[in-house]
Order: structure tokens, then C-alpha cells, then sequence
């Protein structure tokens, strides 16, 4: 069975700071990979995706992620995060060719400036 | 990009009564219509999958005969929670596949199901 596990409920940093959200998957082949992101009241909205070729993956607003296979891990960046961040971050894999999406619990950030 | 309409964006109803929320692709046509629940403080759960012109591929645990889908067309499907109980208050998200230029699923605004 598939699963996606997002290690941290809730992160608090203050403006500026550096950001990393923890991401590991569980799937017995080729798998896609995504991050969304649920800004309070609105609807999910794709950050970035890794579908093949190079593993750092840039997305919108300053995020990148890496795909690390051998630790099975897409790990959320952010150099320098920004009041407007706070949000809900979702991890979700799709099996490549399904369509489908198993997310994660979710790890909700909350910016201090 | 592409935009995702629900509606109602939250209903209340009493235990018993039948539920429909709607969700529409605005400005593109979807191949396939996905059905998601979410409880407080969790992940999105997928419900079904639903392909328009033919019958939904429930989850396993779902039942099909409760959470009634029909994707009418390329913008539009439907979930009708039949006889609905306080055990069905959630959150409902839909989203669209489109392939193409997009290759991924565009999420709806949720529609938030409360029974009494």
C-alpha cells in the first residue's frame, strides 16, 4: 500500500527564517511526486511537482523540493519564508500512470513577523 | 491556471435528508473527476473516482450506495450523500484532471457538510 507521511503538525518561525518540511513516501514503484498548499479559507493549490529528471524541483513563490530516492524523501525549502506563507503544506504522491493522489496529514505553518 | 468550482460551499441538514454538492470545471473539460473527505487536522482521504460517462470507482470502505457520483459531463460532477448522519459532517473537496498542457488535478474550494 502507498502512504505519505509528513513528520511535522505544526512549524512556527518567524519572517525570514529558513524552512524545511519533511516529506517520506512509501510506494513500490515509479512514483510522482507533489506539494500543495492551503492558504486559510481557499482551496488547495499546486506549489510544485516531480515528475522525472532533475530531483531539485523549483516551484512557485521561492519553494523548491528535492526527490531523494534512496530515502524515499521529498522535502519541502524555503530560503527566507514570508508572513503570507503561513498555510497548510500537503505532501502527495501519485503512482505514475493512476491519477490518483495519496496525500499527507498535512503540516501547517505558521509565519511570526 | 485552471479553476475548480463546488457547490454549496457548506451545508447544514438534518439526519435523514439527502445531500448534493456539485463540482464544476470552469474553463476546461476534465477526464476524470476525483472525490475527496477530509476530517479535522487530517489528510485528504479519496473517496472515488469518477470518469464521465460511466460509473465510479469507489475506495475501499466507501460505500457507493451512500456516496452516489455521477459525472454527467466533462464539467460537472456530482456527490449525493443519501440519508446522511452526523457521522458524514466533513469536508468534501473535489478536483479535475486534465492531461495536456496541465497533466494534473486542479482542487475545488470544499464544501463544508454539517448533519444534525
Amino acid at each position: 500500500a502507498q502512504s505519505v507521511s509528513q513528520h511535522n503538525h505544526h512549524v512556527i518561525l518567524s519572517e525570514a527564517a529558513s524552512l524545511e518540511l519533511g516529506c517520506n513516501y512509501s510506494y513500490g514503484g515509479t512514483v510522482n511526486l507533489f506539494w500543495y498548499v492551503q492558504y486559510p479559507g481557499q482551496h488547495l493549490q499546486l506549489l510544485l511537482k516531480y515528475f522525472s529528471g532533475d530531483p531539485l524541483v523549483k516551484g512557485i513563490k521561492g519553494f523548491e523540493a528535492e526527490f531523494i530516492k534512496s530515502k524515499f524523501s521529498f522535502n519541502l525549502r524555503k530560503p527566507s519564508v514570508q508572513w503570507s506563507d503561513t498555510a497548510e503544506y500537503f505532501c502527495a504522491l501519485e503512482g505514475a500512470g493512476s491519477y490518483q493522489l495519496t496525500f499527507g496529514k498535512g503540516t501547517k505553518l505558521s509565519v511570526i513577523p | 491556471g485552471a479553476v475548480v468550482s463546488q457547490h454549496p460551499s457548506w451545508v447544514i441538514c438534518k439526519s435523514g435528508t439527502s445531500v448534493k454538492i456539485e463540482c464544476r470545471s470552469l474553463d476546461f473539460q476534465a477526464t476524470t473527476m476525483f472525490w475527496y473527505r477530509q476530517f479535522p487536522k487530517q489528510s485528504l482521504m479519496l473517496m472515488a473516482t469518477s470518469n464521465e460517462g460511466s460509473k465510479a470507482t469507489y475506495e475501499q470502505g466507501v460505500e457507493k450506495d451512500k456516496f452516489l457520483i455521477n459525472h454527467a459531463s466533462l464539467t460537472l460532477s456530482t456527490l449525493t450523500v443519501t440519508s446522511a448522519h452526523p457521522e458524514d459532517s466533513s469536508f468534501y473537496i473535489c478536483s479535475a484532471y486534465t492531461s495536456g498542457s496541465y497533466n494534473e488535478q486542479f482542487f475545488g474550494p470544499g464544501t463544508r457538510l454539517t448533519v444534525l
